[in-house]
């Protein structure tokens, strides 16, 4: 069965320091994974993806994160945190061997990151 | 492009009454789903539909929940005799449906339910 975890339910860090927001998964087929971001009371926003390709994928408002397949995580990532990155982060994974089940995507619990100034 | 939409974004309502949610894609898209969220939980996918077809539904998806898509556009969501256990926010999302499972999901602000 699909799954994502996101073994921290919230993460601290300074304004300016990197910050990294954990999530691994397990498919039966290739991988395909998302991270979203959800502002309070607001939707999910769309803040990158990983197909194929290289390994390290670069999305919205400076964030990337590194796909590897050995340890199956995905791990987000930025440079230098703003305190306006402060937010909810949900990685999800959709399983490429499910060709004709193109619906659904399997999300983490989330994972709440703070920064302080 | 001005964004999934979805109304009422807040809805009270007691026990035993029936609601119903509208979701309004992105245009051009022709893949809708809806998913619903708990507090402290991440989405749940409940339905899906490509263009007026409901190709898949989830089993969280009782009897009481039906959904429609009649012209390939606009979506419902209709909840009948609501339980408390139906409280949540419910989001809906759109996506091209060009690009097979790696298809990106667009989603709306959610309407938030509550069940007194």
């Amino acid at each position: 069965a699909q799954s994502v975890a996101q073994p921290e339910d919230q993460v601290n860090v300074a304004e300016g320091n990197p910050l990294t927001v954990k999530c691994t998964y397990s498919v039966s087929g290739n991988p395909y994974l998302f991270w979203y971001v959800q502002y309070p009371n607001r939707g999910l926003q769309f803040l990158l993806k990983y197909i194929t390709g290289d390994n390290l994928v670069k999305g919205s408002y400076g964030f990337e994160a590194e796909f590897n397949k050995s340890q199956t995580s995905f791990h987000l990532k930025k440079p230098s945190a703003l305190v306006s990155d402060s937010a909810l982060y949900f990685c999800a994974v959709r399983d490429g061997i499910y060709g004709g089940s193109q619906g659904n995507l399997i999300f983490g619990k989330g994972t709440k990151l703070s920064v302080k100034p | 492009d001005t964004g999934v939409s979805q109304d009422p974004r807040h809805k009270i309502t007691k026990r035993g009454q029936n609601v119903t949610f509208r979701c309004d894609p992105i245009s051009e898209h022709n893949r809708l789903y809806w998913y619903r969220q708990t507090l402290g939980q991440g989405p749940e996918f409940l339905t899906y539909f490509q263009n007026e077809a409901q190709l898949e539904k989830s089993r969280l998806l009782s009897d009481r929940f039906s959904a429609e898509r009649p012209k390939g556009s606009f979506s419902t969501l209709e909840i009948q005799r609501t339980e408390q256990g139906d409280s949540a926010m419910y989001l809906c999302a759109s996506s091209l449906g060009l690009a097979g499972v790696g298809d990106t999901q667009y989603f709306g602000p959610g309407t938030r339910l509550t069940v007194l």
